[in-house]
């Protein structure tokens, strides 16, 4: 069992808008700022697409948006795309030098 | 541009010592900014942390896998290792090392597929 709890599966229409969300605890989530997420396609590498909640690195667009309440986290990614067919996971600081990450989520763009 | 590249045998026997070396280039594994970590996915389940080393040396572990890891550096190759020990088939999985600040993977290795069977 993850540490952090993502649905197993979120899907969307090209063009529409998906949140993906990734609940953790006090202990990491709620506590840290430090929430990132990344997207995996199959057969490859995964791809840092947030990291500290809500900072995108360079070249990744501004499609994707992340939040956090709580001990929750939120991945958005507005104007679906064909290419954003992925694996997605979040990641989170859990205090005495330990990352934990989230169980995935399958994105389906219908 | 920082590339990393996985590298090691795909197949070891139950019991026996998992060992993998990550190749950087593009830039220094001394760089003072950066740590080198190991994450794991095993077939059909979720991303796992294994652990992050520092260019000093410093090693930061999983605690579910603290007892069987290594993690080691090589400045005169620029290279780093991981070593995984008594593995089991629950060890089978897609093997990659990536360049972090610690808390997120920035840059990550295209990845390599260690299956543990006799």
């Amino acid at each position: 069992q993850s540490a952090l709890t993502q649905p197993p599966s979120a899907s969307g229409s090209p063009g529409q808008s998906v949140t993906i969300s990734c609940t953790g605890t006090s202990s990491d989530v709620g506590t840290y700022n430090s929430v990132s997420w990344y997207r995996q396609h199959p057969g490859k590498a995964p791809k840092l697409m947030i990291y500290e909640v809500t900072k995108r690195p360079s070249g990744v667009p501004d499609r994707f948006s992340g939040s956090k309440s709580g001990n929750t986290a939120s991945l958005t990614v507005s104007g679906l795309q064909a290419e954003d067919e992925a694996d997605y996971y979040c990641s989170s600081y859990a205090g005495n030098n330990n990352l934990v990450f989230g169980g995935g989520t399958k994105m389906t763009v219908l | 541009q920082l590339q990393l590249q996985e590298s090691g045998p795909g197949l070891v026997k139950p019991s026996e010592t998992l060992s993998l070396t990550c190749t950087v280039s593009g830039g220094s594994i001394s760089n003072t900014d950066c740590y080198w970590g190991w994450i794991r996915r095993p077939a059909g389940k979720g991303l796992e942390w294994i652990g992050t080393i520092y260019y000093s040396g410093s090693t930061y572990y999983s605690p579910s896998l603290k007892s069987r890891v290594t993690i080691s550096l090589d400045t005169s190759k620029n290279q780093f290792s991981l070593r995984l020990s008594s593995v089991t088939a629950t060890d089978t999985a897609a093997y990659y090392c990536a360049g972090t600040n610690f808390y997120y993977m920035d840059v990550w290795g295209k990845g390599t597929t260690v299956t543990v069977s006799s």
